[in-house]
């Protein structure tokens, strides 16, 4: 069974630049879940979906962070403008059923 | 609100010594628990979870975990630890009285095992 997609791995940007994040959730998980995982913390909530609505945003910096799940399989995570502070990984979860299931993350540095 | 502490920031051992880390967390209601584990450059992996019943459970490669109600705690254990048990260990708890929610993590643990 394939995992958790994530792209890309790795980016690097200036602060003020816009950057996007995919995922691609297990086949058949209708929830899906991004975390933000800053340096010596453990990951923390930004968006929940189920299928492709929104269940929890409350933890979403809303006036720089967006994220969608248009047909209810792949998302999108977008920050624009960023900040020196996002500098974290950004790990996609997906489940079926209590268990959450991670992708490898996408490690940002803002510059 | 949902909040868990692992009292360990990093652990070294020596190989074959027995490992436990320390798990409570802050919650009402009933909960799910769990550890995760991230080697290094890897994505974190499940490493046991508990939902109900058994309050002993037993995970992948010789881990176990206890959950004791009264102490809110969910320790994690490995009798003999291996040189390839170096990682990150996070616990977190989600809440267990319907469907798929958000999972709260704990800090993490970062264990070293030395030959």
């Amino acid at each position: 069974e394939a995992g958790v997609a994530q792209s890309p791995r790795y980016k690097i940007i200036e602060k003020r630049q816009s950057v996007a994040f995919w995922c691609n959730p297990i086949s058949g998980h209708a929830t899906l879940y991004w975390y933000q995982q800053i340096l010596g913390q453990g990951p923390k909530l930004l968006i929940q979906f189920q299928n492709n609505g929104v269940v929890d945003d409350s933890q979403l910096p809303k006036d720089r962070f967006s994220a969608e799940r248009l047909k209810g399989v792949d998302s999108t995570l977008k920050i624009q403008p960023a900040k020196l502070e996002d500098s974290a990984v950004y790990l996609c979860a997906s489940s079926y059923d209590e268990t959450q299931y991670f992708g490898p993350g996408t490690r940002l540095l803002v510059l | 609100a949902q909040s868990v502490s692992q009292h360990n920031h990093h652990v070294i051992l020596s190989e074959a010594a027995s490992l436990e880390l320390g798990c409570n967390y802050s919650y009402g209601g009933t909960v799910n628990l769990f550890w995760y584990v991230q080697y290094p450059g890897q994505h974190l992996q499940l490493l046991l979870k508990y939902f109900s019943g058994d309050p002993l459970v037993k995970g992948i490669k010789g881990f176990e975990a206890e959950f004791i109600k009264s102490k809110f705690s969910f320790n994690l254990r490995k009798p003999s630890v291996q040189w390839s048990d170096t990682a990150e260990y996070f616990c977190a708890v989600n809440a267990g009285y319907s469907g798929n929610t958000p999972l709260v993590f704990g800090k993490g643990t970062r264990l070293s095992v030395i030959a």
